[in-house]
């Protein structure tokens, strides 16, 4: 079964130190694997996504996100945090066999301190 | 239009009542996901219509649930004798990319 797990569901960092969020998935095939950031009141926008091309992916706003297949994982680090990062993440995997069997990880809140 | 969009962006209800919420999504996507947030989780899938059948409906938690996509581009979910555990944020997203609509605030009292 697939599925995805966000290590920790709280943390907090402070303004320019680096930030890592972590995810490891579970398919039994390569699957695509994506990060979505949601600020309060806010709609889910797309950080970055990997689909088998470079195990590096870069995205929006500094973020980055390595594929590890010998790890499952996925995390999610950018060098230096802004207060502007303060939000919630989510790691989603959309396996290899199905297109509609998309699954969120239960999410990480980012906080960052002055 | 430019990204997806979900009407109404707030609805409040009372229990035992039915309820419409709308999804358009971005022109030309063929594909179109439900998806429940409940406060503090992440969202959960519902169903998903590749054009206008829904291809996979099985996140749909019980038969007071349903959606509809009749032109394969805007869709409607359809929620009979609401319940309050029904309360949550209903997001539309289009293409296997989630370009994600801002939701719709479900309250059931």
């Amino acid at each position: 079964a697939q599925s995805v797990t966000q290590l920790d569901s709280h943390v907090s960092v402070s303004e320019g130190t680096p930030v890592l969020l972590r995810c490891n998935y579970s398919s039994s095939y390569s699957p695509s694997l994506f990060w979505y950031v949601q600020h309060p009141n806010k709609g889910l926008q797309l950080l970055l996504k990997y689909t088998s091309a470079a195990t590096l992916v870069k995205g929006i706003n500094g973020f980055e996100a390595e594929f590890k297949k010998s790890e499952t994982s996925f995390h999610l680090t950018k060098p230096s945090a802004h207060m502007s990062d303060a939000a919630e993440y989510f790691c989603v995997v959309i396996p290899y066999s199905s297109a509609s069997k998309i699954i969120f990880g239960s999410g990480t809140r980012l906080s960052i301190r002055p | 239009g430019a990204g997806v969009s979900q009407t109404p962006s707030n609805k409040v209800t009372e229990k035992g009542k039915y309820v419409e919420l709308r999804c358009d999504p971005i022109s030309g996507h063929t594909a179109l996901y439900w998806y429940r947030q409940s406060l503090g989780q992440g969202p959960e899938f519902l169903i998903y219509f590749q054009g206008t059948g829904a291809a996979d409906d099985s996140g749909l938690p019980n038969d007071r649930f349903f959606a509809v996509r009749p032109e394969g581009s805007v869709s409607t979910l359809k929620i009979q004798r609401t319940e309050r555990g029904d309360s949550a944020m209903y997001l539309c997203a289009s293409r296997e990319e989630q370009y994600f609509g801002p939701g719709t605030r479900l309250t059931v009292t």
